[in-house]
């Protein structure tokens, strides 16, 4: 089946930062999305992006679906950053459709 | 607020027990799509809903069923309840036609179920 990969698994880093997160896949995907869920459990919804760029504040995404990746840019982090992000997309090759990268844990530090 | 309603938001209850979690969809939206989270792990699907039929299916055990109603909304029901079962399940819901992909997941807030 499908691989997915998101890396890297774990950041922590200082308020202020910057960071770039990357989910890998192994065929061709669609619609992918970048959720953050927050340390009180809650998914939410960041981008929805079979292609291209996006910008919403400080966060922007670009999935370049040709080369099989996409990217989530965070910039001047907050402490309110912190959580997981999960990648996810829907493929045929996967009989649950649509799958979930195994995340990546940010913590921001005050 | 994603439009998603998930009742209840904690659940509490013994080993050997049944409970029914229930979803409301975004309005508009035909889909509903099951998940499972336990403690610490990434998220497992179920099952999927489209317009009332069972549209695909996950790493669901047969302990685990599941419905959409004719007004969309969807019920998760756990019998015979373990401990392994203690986890969070979110219910998403999207604008798909059922047999393409392309409408974003917007999901609940989850109902936390701890069994004991």
């Amino acid at each position: 089946g499908i691989q997915v990969e998101q890396s890297p698994p774990d950041l922590i880093l200082q308020e202020g930062a910057n960071s770039t997160l990357r989910c890998n896949f192994s065929d061709s995907v669609n619609n992918l999305q970048w959720f953050h869920q927050n340390p009180w459990g809650q998914l939410i919804n960041l981008f929805y992006i079979p292609s291209g760029t996006k910008q919403n504040g400080r966060l922007s995404a670009t999935t370049v679906a040709t080369e099989r990746y996409s990217l989530l840019y965070i910039s001047s982090s907050q402490t309110t950053d912190s959580g997981v992000y999960f990648c996810a997309f829907w493929t045929w090759s996967s009989a649950s459709k649509i799958i979930f990268g195994s995340g990546t844990r940010l913590s921001i530090r005050p | 607020d994603s439009g998603v309603t998930q009742t209840p938001k904690h659940l509490i209850t013994a080993t050997g027990q049944r409970v029914t979690l229930r979803c409301s969809p975004r309005s508009g939206d035909l889909s509903v799509y099951w998940y499972q989270q336990s403690l610490d792990q990434g998220l497992q699907f179920l099952i999927q809903y489209y317009n009332g039929e069972e549209r695909a299916k996950g790493n669901i055990l047969e302990r685990f069923s599941a419905q959409q109603f004719p007004d969309l909304h969807s019920e998760l029901n756990l019998s015979s309840l373990e401990l392994g079962d203690s986890a969070l399940y979110f219910c998403a819901s999207s604008a798909t036609t059922g047999q393409s992909y392309n409408s974003p997941l917007h999901f609940g807030n989850g109902t936390r179920l701890t069994v004991t």
